[in-house]
């Protein structure tokens, strides 16, 4: 059974810096492409950030790049999310999701997400 | 970026009644790249469709998904009780990666 724990989430104020992560169990972790999706209180899905299983190139969405790193430790089968200049609008639940297959970035797992909030 | 128009924004209908629900596409999407997902509240979102009409594991078939180009349908056809529930479409045709807006399907 796929299993997928994010951690890290908190209140945080606007500006400061926070580190999401994900541990992975129950498939071979480093075969798959992991991704963060997040979703603000009372919205729909946005695709945040994600890493391929391969060669660990990574891909972000415009309202984040240049402020969140993603990284993954295949060693220890984790993702993790690096995030700084926190803004009021990166308010949201923080899910990890695991990449369907080599055909498609669609995905087949998720985790029950990190709620993250920014507020002064 | 390709934008997903999920319609209707609410469905209510009955148990055992047949859901339509619809993803309109900005741009021309391929079928092998859209995908359908089930939210539950208070749930992590659930893969019900991949590839436009493949049902993922463990999805019954009651679900099914069929669609090209710009439009794409998501049909139930018979509602179950735990069928209620917020839809999201999603392309991976093209970066970035795009959800639509939700459909909330309700009991009427």
């Amino acid at each position: 059974e796929v299993l997928l724990l994010e951690s890290g989430g908190r209140l945080v104020q606007p500006g400061e810096s926070l580190r999401l992560s994900c541990a992975a169990s129950g498939f071979t972790f480093s075969s798959y492409a992991m991704s963060w999706v997040r979703q603000a209180p009372g919205k729909g899905l946005e695709w945040v950030s994600s890493i391929s299983g391969s060669d660990g190139r990574t891909y972000y969405s415009d309202s984040v790049k240049g402020r969140f790193t993603i990284s993954r430790d295949d060693s220890q089968n984790t993702l993790s999310l690096q995030m700084s200049s926190l803004r009021a609008e990166d308010t949201a639940l923080y899910y990890c999701a695991k990449r369907g297959s080599s055909y498609g970035y669609y995905f087949d797992s998720w985790g029950q997400g990190t709620l993250v909030s920014v507020s002064s | 970026e390709i934008v997903l128009t999920q319609s209707p924004g609410t469905l209510s209908l009955s148990p055992g009644e047949r859901a339509t629900l619809s993803c309109r596409a900005s741009q021309s999407v391929s079928s092998r790249y859209f995908a359908w997902y089930q939210q539950k509240p208070g749930q992590a979102p659930r893969l019900l469709i991949f590839g436009a009409s493949t049902r993922a594991t463990g999805i019954p078939d009651r679900f099914s998904g069929s669609g090209s180009g710009t439009d794409f349908t998501l049909t139930i056809s018979r509602l179950e009780p735990e069928d209620f529930a917020v839809y999201y479409c999603q392309q991976y045709d093209s970066s970035p990666l795009t959800f639509g807006g939700g459909t909330k399907v309700e009991i009427k």
